[in-house]
């Protein structure tokens, strides 16, 4: 199984301020054929069921603040909130689809909360 | 709108099994995959296995190999993950979520959860 480490485990950030959140596979996740990152995050607020943010590691889900961005490529990826909102309080999580039909991983997730 | 219904909690003893629906709306049975994903309390999000309803093909994770099933009604857009051998470990909140088009894994639209307890 390709195994998804992130980290930090939590991150408290001042509002306004820059949240950063990595996460690296344990082999790539980058598709040769179409140059595509099989990578997405999500983010699960408390008492609610996840919510796709961004999948290909960069591309946004429609009406997702632009305030969320995802960079990173193969191994290594980034989910960047560029100015802390009290509302992105959260667990936020990388997963890779990348394996078929082995199962679809998932980080351990980041516990994002204010300073 | 899309929309994925999920069956109420369930109290379950150890060692039965337990049967979780998930109703889907729009066209999500023609085109996409439903995949099972669960959340221990406190834990993190755990990938079961997926569906393909329109060919009925099935993939699970080999954790849960020989203990769950999935199973799909395309008469009534309803997708089903039946869980056997219960222990306490199981203690969980199932979501079905939809794999998109383009990529069977990536989920973009989820169910609400249904609470599992196992317990005696």
């Amino acid at each position: 199984d390709i195994v998804m480490t992130q980290f930090p485990d939590s991150l408290a950030v001042s509002l306004g301020e820059r949240a950063t959140i990595n996460c690296k596979s344990s082999q790539s996740v980058l598709y040769s054929s179409n140059n595509k990152n099989y990578l997405a995050w999500y983010q699960q607020k408390r008492g609610q069921p996840p919510k796709l943010l961004i999948s290909w590691a960069s591309t946004r889900e429609s009406g997702v603040p632009d305030r969320f961005s995802g960079s990173g490529s193969g191994t290594d990826f980034t989910l960047t909130i560029s100015s802390l909102q009290a509302e992105d309080v959260a667990v936020y999580y990388c997963q890779q689809y990348y394996s078929t039909p082995d199962p679809y991983t998932f980080g351990q997730g980041t516990e994002l909360e204010i300073k | 709108q899309v929309q994925l219904m999920q069956s109420g909690a369930e109290v379950k003893k150890p060692g039965s099994s337990v049967k979780v629906s998930c109703k889907a709306s729009g066209d999500t049975f023609n085109t996409y995959t439903i995949n099972w994903v669960r959340q221990a309390p406190g834990q993190g999000l755990e990938w079961m296995g997926r569906i393909i309803p329109f060919f009925h093909n099935t993939n699970y994770a080999q954790k849960f190999q020989g203990r769950v099933t999935i199973t799909a009604d395309k008469s009534t857009s309803t997708a089903y993950m039946e869980l056997s051998s219960l222990r306490s470990e199981d203690t969980a909140v199932y979501y079905c979520a939809r794999g998109s088009v383009e990529a069977a894994g990536m989920c973009d639209h989820w169910g609400q959860g249904t609470l599992v307890t196992v317990s005696s």
